[in-house]
Formats: structure tokens, sequence, C-alpha cells
């Protein structure tokens, strides 16, 4: 299994309150990404980064932020958590090899309640 | 908005049957990937198949790709019922930033 440690795994929160979710790697793959999943939706992808410092939004990233200062960790955070960003959480990091993007390796995922 | 769009939604079968999964999507695309999520864990690759290629082979695994058509099969033979999971197709939309556009998964039960 490709190195990727997500915590925490589990958390319960209550609305307004921040959370972070970090997503740490030991492949030192360049790509990045933060995904939700959610019955009926399947997976979307909030923001991803393509290098220290590089990132970029996704499909649904209103409400969420990203920090990447160190290639191994790629943080998530919800400044002000709504019970609407209740879901399960996926990291996933790739890599080039040459112009062709490889595919992305997956993490265990956080499930993240917000009541 | 999503890409791919797999079905059927939920599939059934026995033990030793094959099973067959479809993709279809929308846009020009690099690749088309499949990937296999079981209950609780995180996605894992199957296979990965290029614009310029019909047709891919993994083990018990059988990707073509009708680029005209914008569709991909997945064909698992032999089941058992350790095939028991998700199955998602996931295309680049023709992107080199290594994003990936997902569909809902078909989800497939495999019965001893």
């Amino acid at each position: 299994d490709a190195g990727i440690t997500q915590s925490p795994r589990h958390k319960v929160t209550e609305t307004g309150t921040p959370v972070t979710l970090r997503c740490h790697q030991t492949e030192n793959h360049r790509y990045m990404y933060w995904y939700r999943q959610d019955p009926g939706h399947g997976l979307r992808l909030i923001h991803y980064s393509y290098g220290v410092k590089d990132t970029d939004k996704g499909e649904v990233s209103d409400g969420y932020s990203v920090s990447r200062s160190k290639t191994e960790d790629f943080l998530l955070t919800l400044e002000s958590a709504t019970s609407s960003q209740t879901s399960v959480y996926f990291c996933a990091i790739s890599e080039k090899q040459g112009s062709t993007n490889q595919p992305q390796h997956f993490g265990d995922g956080t499930r993240l309640s917000i009541l | 908005s999503q890409q791919g769009e797999e079905d059927p939604q939920a599939l059934s079968i026995q033990e030793g049957e094959n099973a067959t999964m479809n993709c279809s999507y929308k846009t020009s695309i690099n690749n088309l990937q499949w990937y296999r999520q079981n209950s609780g864990r995180g996605l894992v690759h199957l296979i990965l198949i290029r614009s310029n290629e019909r047709e891919k082979h993994s083990g018990r695994l059988r990707v073509t790709l009708d680029t005209s058509k914008k569709s991909s099969s997945l064909l698992i033979t032999a089941s058992r019922a350790a095939d028991t999971a998700s199955y998602f197709c996931a295309t680049d939309r023709g992107s080199t930033l290594g994003r990936l556009y997902f569909g809902r998964g078909t989800q497939l039960t495999v019965w001893p």
C-alpha cells in the first residue's frame, strides 16, 4: 500500500467550530488531493496541490481551505464547520511519469460528523 | 459535475459468474481509470487505459474503451465473493494536471 496516513480517522464536532484534517505521505509524490464522498455523489474534488505552496480549487471548494508547506503534508481546514460538511474525506496522491499522470493512491479516509 | 457515469448502479451475481460494469463520459480524455472501493476503505486503482488503447487486461479484469462512443466497460471474469465492492471509473477530461473526475460507482455484490 502507498504510504498515506490520514488523521484523525474519525471526528465528531459541533457546527461553527474549526476542523483540520491532515494527510501525510511518505512517497514524495508531487500531487495531493482532497475529496469528499457522499451517498449519491461519488467522489468530488475539494482542493488539490501540484507542489509545495501550490494549490488550486476543485469542484466543491466553498467552505474549505488547504495548505501545503511540505511535500509530505497536505492539510484541509474547515474554518467554521457546517452540517453540510458531514462526509467522508479522502486524501490521494499521485505522480507524473514524463507528461503522463499516474494513478492516484488513496488513504483510508476520515469520517467527519458535524452536529 | 460528474464526468463518469457508471451503470448499473448495483449488480448482484453468484460466484463464478462474470460481472460487467459500464462507464460513459462526456469530454475528450487522455486516459480512463477504474478503481475499486471496499467498504470503509479508500479507493484502490485497478487499471488505466489510454485514449489510444481499445482493450487492456489485468488478471481477471478486462477493460475496453470506445472513444467514439465515449464509453468504457470493466469485465470481471469468474467473480469471487472477495470482489464485492464499489467500482468507479474516472477520467482526466483531457487535463494534464493530475485531476480526476469520478462517477458515482457501481456496487457489486458477489454471493457465495
